[in-house]
């Protein structure tokens, strides 16, 4: 596509209920990335993928949150047993290469917890 | 530890006028890449202009320009002849070299009006 791609687009999990979060790249890019951005804060990096390698997941906030990303494309964030303060807008967004400065971002999903 | 400041939450512009918004970056590092992203309401973040800590020619896009003051470690974006459509969320961000993940200030509220 033209763009990276989101869905769903808001979200809406009660309290301890699983979701998945899905992002499509832009064809071809080799790099992606999850932020989790907060009300009112800027984004907060959790993971990167390089094809389908996760080369770096510190940002993720706990072992309830886990991303793939199994054939070097399309990726997907899982949060599980959600809480509250998870509800956050997700941003994806890729690159075509690694160390460069074309990121292009989704348009982000909208969980909210309650 | 790597961090951008932010400092002002909101600013108002006329149209038509030019706006400077501020950013200060703490790091150790020799070698960083600087990034000014938009938000609009929308969600996205829109890629507007890059400086790397080695170019020694401030960044331009065409209205946008990157003050840089190295020795200040500031990085301010101006915005000239402002649009309305210029009104949005504005956020700087740094990478460091050889990294891929991208470090956020809690950006700044642009209002322009007529």
């Amino acid at each position: 596509g033209a763009g990276v791609s989101q869905s769903p687009r808001y979200k809406v999990a009660k309290r301890g209920q699983d979701v998945a979060l899905r992002c499509d790249p832009i064809s071809g890019h080799v790099s992606l990335f999850w932020y989790q951005q907060a009300l009112g804060q800027g984004p907060e990096f959790l993971t990167y993928f390089q094809n389908e390698a996760q080369l770096d997941k510190s940002g993720l906030p706990s072992d309830r949150f886990f991303a793939e990303r199994p054939e070097g494309s399309v990726s997907t964030l899982k949060i599980q047993r959600t809480q509250q303060e998870d509800s956050a807008v997700y941003l994806c967004a890729s690159s075509p290469g690694t160390n460069d400065y074309g990121y292009t971002f989704g348009s982000g999903t909208r969980l909210t917890v309650v | 530890a790597q961090k951008i400041t932010q400092t002002q939450p909101g600013m108002f512009v006329q149209e038509k006028e030019a706006v400077t918004l501020d950013c200060t970056y703490d790091t150790s590092d020799q070698s960083y890449g600087l990034f000014w992203y938009k938000q609009p309401s929308s969600g996205e973040m829109i890629f507007l202009i890059y400086q790397g800590s080695y170019d020694e020619q401030n960044a331009t896009e065409g209205r946008y320009s990157l003050n840089f003051q190295k020795a200040r470690k500031s990085a301010n974006l101006v915005i000239s002849a402002s649009q309305l459509g210029d009104s949005a969320m504005y956020f700087c961000a740094m990478r460091r070299y050889n990294t891929d993940k991208l470090i956020f200030g809690t950006g700044t509220r642009l209002q322009v009006f007529p």
